[in-house]
């Protein structure tokens, strides 16, 4: 079975650019997760998804952030425009929550590490 | 609020010993989850095991070895006989009960000597 894809796997930009991450989850699974990983502030839940539903977008960094998923087999992540600081590795997670709503471990693609110059 | 504490930035062991990964949470919560991920230099997060509040029973898994103490708010994993491969860092995460939401630890660098 596939898991979590990504895509691009390395993204090097210039400051001001858009920058647009893709993720597929893995088939069946009901909710999506954006995390970026740095060295200062560790692993951060940027937002996510459940059932295509935005639900908890507090860890967006400002508005120069925005994600979507318009359909149950895709969400992108977009960055316009890009800085500097937003340099590092963004994951998407994909998870299957149960109608309980109990927690469920969540399956991560293998990461986008962007580069804004 | 939620807070995950791995007090151990980074460990070094020498191969076959055996090695803890400590992890504490706070959590206000009665229903919660908690989960370890391990994060090879590959760089992508790998999911170990995820044990829920109400269930305390600790877990083994080949040389891994989960301890789920409610009474001291920890959740520890060890390693025995570690090897090489074993070199990672590894997060702790805490979970709501009835959310998605997961709460990471800054995560525990381990390296294995050979």
């Amino acid at each position: 079975d596939a898991g979590v894809i990504q895509s691009p796997r390395h993204e090097v930009t210039e400051m001001g650019q858009e920058v647009t991450l893709r993720c597929k989850p893995i088939s069946g699974h009901n909710s999506l997760f954006w995390y970026r990983q740095t060295m200062m502030r560790g692993l951060e839940l940027l937002i996510y998804f459940n059932n295509n539903v935005p639900i908890d977008d507090s860890g967006m960094p400002e508005d120069r952030f925005s994600a979507k998923m318009p359909n149950a087999s895709f969400s992108t992540l977009k960055i316009q425009p890009s800085e500097p600081r937003d340099s590092a590795v963004y994951f998407c997670a994909s998870s299957l929550v149960p109608t309980s709503g109990v927690g469920n471990e969540q399956f991560f693609g293998p990461g986008t590490r962007l580069t804004v110059l | 609020a939620q807070k995950v504490t791995q007090a151990q930035t980074e460990i070094s062991v020498v191969e076959k010993e055996d090695v803890t990964l400590d992890c504490v949470y706070e959590t206000r919560d009665t229903t919660y989850y908690l989960f370890w991920y391990k994060q090879p230099p590959s760089g992508e997060l790998v999911f170990l095991i995820r044990r829920n509040s109400f269930d305390e029973q600790n877990e083994i898994s080949g040389r891994y070895s989960w301890n789920f103490q409610k009474s001291t708010s920890s959740f520890n994993f060890t390693i025995t006989a570690s090897q090489v491969v074993d070199s990672a860092v590894y997060f702790c995460a805490l979970g709501r009960g009835g959310y998605q939401k997961v709460t990471f630890g800054i995560g525990t660098k381990l390296q294995v000597i050979p």
